[in-house]
């Protein structure tokens, strides 16, 4: 079945360091992959998305790209901000957008 | 954006009680929500698929007498956990689908942690 396997965390960082958080799917045909952040008391929002192999998602300094090939979606950012501390979750969503598939997310905290 | 409420955001009760997690969506029309289980230092499990008048469909191994979803308006599910029992206590997350978009167009509420002592 239709699986996403995200780094392990907890995530520790300084400001204005580089962030990968890594993130493999296992899907049968052609998903949608996404990423959601929850920042502490709140909801899980979208950070971005990609809907077919090769396309490259981008929100907020955040990037991520559909890698066919090697079956993941690793998050980037290139300078990370105390505010981005928060939980990060890879998912996945089935040809037929029935649902989404979550990883078990990876929290990043990020100290200035 | 779009917001999705739940409420109550946390709630304690006696073993073999009931429990009704309502979720709504506030400023839009969603014609799907579903309800998702997180377990500590877990993913988020789907539970259950609700449409607009219609019967939830739910997931493998999720009993539906236990957990009971209505969907009887486009702004509002409810989920109502039967006969709570100290396994049943979690995170409930619930997500609404606003009508007429693509498979991505989910929002989120807050979550309902549930302790059941």
């Amino acid at each position: 079945g239709n699986s996403v396997t995200q780094m392990e965390g907890p995530v520790t960082l300084s400001e204005e360091a580089f962030l990968t958080i890594n993130c493999t799917y296992t899907a049968t045909g052609y998903p949608s992959l996404f990423w959601y952040v929850q920042y502490p008391g709140e909801g899980l929002q979208l950070l971005l998305k990609a809907t077919k192999a090769d396309d490259k998602g981008s929100n907020k300094g955040f990037e991520a790209t559909y890698r066919k090939e090697t079956t993941s979606f690793h998050l980037e950012k290139g300078s990370v901000q105390v505010s981005d501390s928060a939980v990060y979750f890879c998912a996945l969503s089935d040809q037929a957008g029935t649902a989404l598939i979550f990883g078990k997310g990876t929290t990043l905290s990020v100290s200035s | 954006g779009a917001v999705v409420s739940q409420h109550p955001s946390w709630v304690i009760c006696k073993s073999g009680t009931s429990v009704k997690i309502e979720c709504r969506s506030l400023d839009f029309q969603a014609t799907t929500m579903f309800w998702y289980r997180q377990f500590p230092k877990k993913s988020l499990m789907l539970m259950a698929t609700s449409n607009e008048g219609s019967k939830a469909t739910y997931e493998q191994g999720v009993e539906k007498d236990k957990f009971l979803i209505n969907h009887a308006s486009l702004t509002l599910s409810t989920l109502t956990v039967t006969s709570a029992h100290p396994e049943d206590s979690s995170f409930y997350i619930c997500s609404a689908s606003e009508a007429g978009g693509g498979r991505e167009t989910q929002y989120f509420g807050p979550g309902t942690r549930l302790l059941v002592l």
